[in-house]
Order: structure tokens, then sequence, then C-alpha cells
């Protein structure tokens, strides 16, 4: 079975300080992990993929398959950050969602 | 180019009551998708088509029906609507080959009193 566990419903931080959204999975075979987007009153989007390796709008995220996991970071929170994200998995199945993390940044 | 369109945007039912939503692309896009967001509960997926003329179950079918009509146009009915119905209702699409981009509609907001 596939499954995303996003352990934080909501994550509140600083303007300038570090930012670490948590993403663990659980998949027998070789996943593709991905992080969506959600701004307020925009549509979900992609904000970037594991195998792209790449950084946007300052986040990256590591895939750690020793630790099953895919964190999501940025060294410095701004407040357009502030957003919905999400975690998913694509392994055997179509794309599987975490619950869900709620990043406020604040001023 | 409108991309994923979504229709209606909001809708209020009755228990008991069906309606169909209405989801239309214009990316030329193979697979199609049905999500529900609930809060607390992430992205859920309902039913998916990976080709005209296909359809699968999903992680929570139960109380829904879909059609994949052509390739543009995937629409999900209720076909007799309860409460635990109310959510936020995403379709969305894949572009084939791609590993995994989904390119998601506004969303509708359906109310089941």
């Amino acid at each position: 079975a596939q499954r995303v566990t996003q352990p934080e419903k909501l994550l509140s931080v600083f303007k300038g300080a570090p930012v670490e959204l948590k993403c663990n999975y659980s998949y027998s075979g070789s996943p593709e992990l991905f992080w969506y987007v959600q701004y307020s009153r925009q549509r979900l989007q992609l904000l970037l993929r594991h195998i792209s390796r790449e950084s946007i709008k300052g986040f990256t995220a590591d895939l750690n398959k020793g630790e099953t996991s895919f964190h999501l970071k940025k060294p410095f929170a701004q407040e357009e950050d502030s957003a919905m994200y999400y975690c998913a998995l694509r392994g055997n199945t179509p794309l599987v969602f975490g619950k869900g993390t709620r990043l406020s940044v604040i001023a | 180019n409108a991309g994923v369109t979504q229709t209606p945007k909001f809708q209020v039912l009755k228990t008991g009551q069906s309606m169909t939503l209405q989801c239309a692309q214009d990316m030329n896009h193979n697979s199609m998708y049905w999500y529900r967001q609930d809060p607390g509960m992430g992205l859920r997926l309902i039913y998916y088509s990976a080709s005209e003329g296909t359809t699968d179950k999903g992680e929570v079918p139960n109380g829904y029906n879909v059609s994949r009509l052509n390739k543009r146009e995937f629409s999900l009915r209720l076909e007799s609507a309860a409460p635990s119905q109310t959510s936020v209702y995403f379709c969305a699409t894949k572009r084939e080959g791609n590993t995994g981009e989904l390119f998601f509609g506004e969303g509708s907001r359906l109310t089941v009193l």
C-alpha cells in the first residue's frame, strides 16, 4: 500500500526563519515523490519533484530512501510562502496525497 | 488556454438530491482524475480515467459515478447526495508520459444539507 504522512497540520514560522515541512512515505517499490502547493484563492500546483533535484522559489527537498522521507526545506521563509503544502507519492497507482501542512509565515 | 475547467464552482444540495460535476480540459491529456479535499484529510482520489472509455475506482468511490464522455470531458455524478459528501471537489489531468505532474481545476465547493 502507498501512504504519505505529513505529521504537522499547521506550521507557523517568523519571516526569515528556516522552514522544514516533514513528509514520510510508505511504499515497497521505487517511489516518485512530489510537493504540491495551494496558495490562497489559487489552484493546486506542482512545486517540485524529487527526480528534478531542483530548487523552486528557494525550496528544496531530498528523497531519503533510508528514512523514507521527503522533507521540504527553505532556509529563509517569506510571507508569500504562506500556503497549504501537500506531499504526494506515485507508485503503482495514481498520485496519493498526504493530509497537508498549512504554513503560516509571520511578519 | 483555459486548462482545466470545472462547473459549477459552488452548489448547495439537499440530502437525496442528485447532481453532476462537470470537468473539461483543453490540454489534450489522456488521464483525468476526481479528488475530494476535506479539512484534515487532504486530497483523496474518487475515480480516475487513464484514457477515453476507461474509468477506475480510487480510494473513496462509494456514492459516486463517473463518465468519460470523450477525451476532453470527465464528469462526476452524485446520485443521492449525503451530508458526508460535503467537500471541495477537484478535477485534474496528467499528460501522457509525464511522471506525475497533475494540472488542477479551480475546484467545486459542494454543500449537502
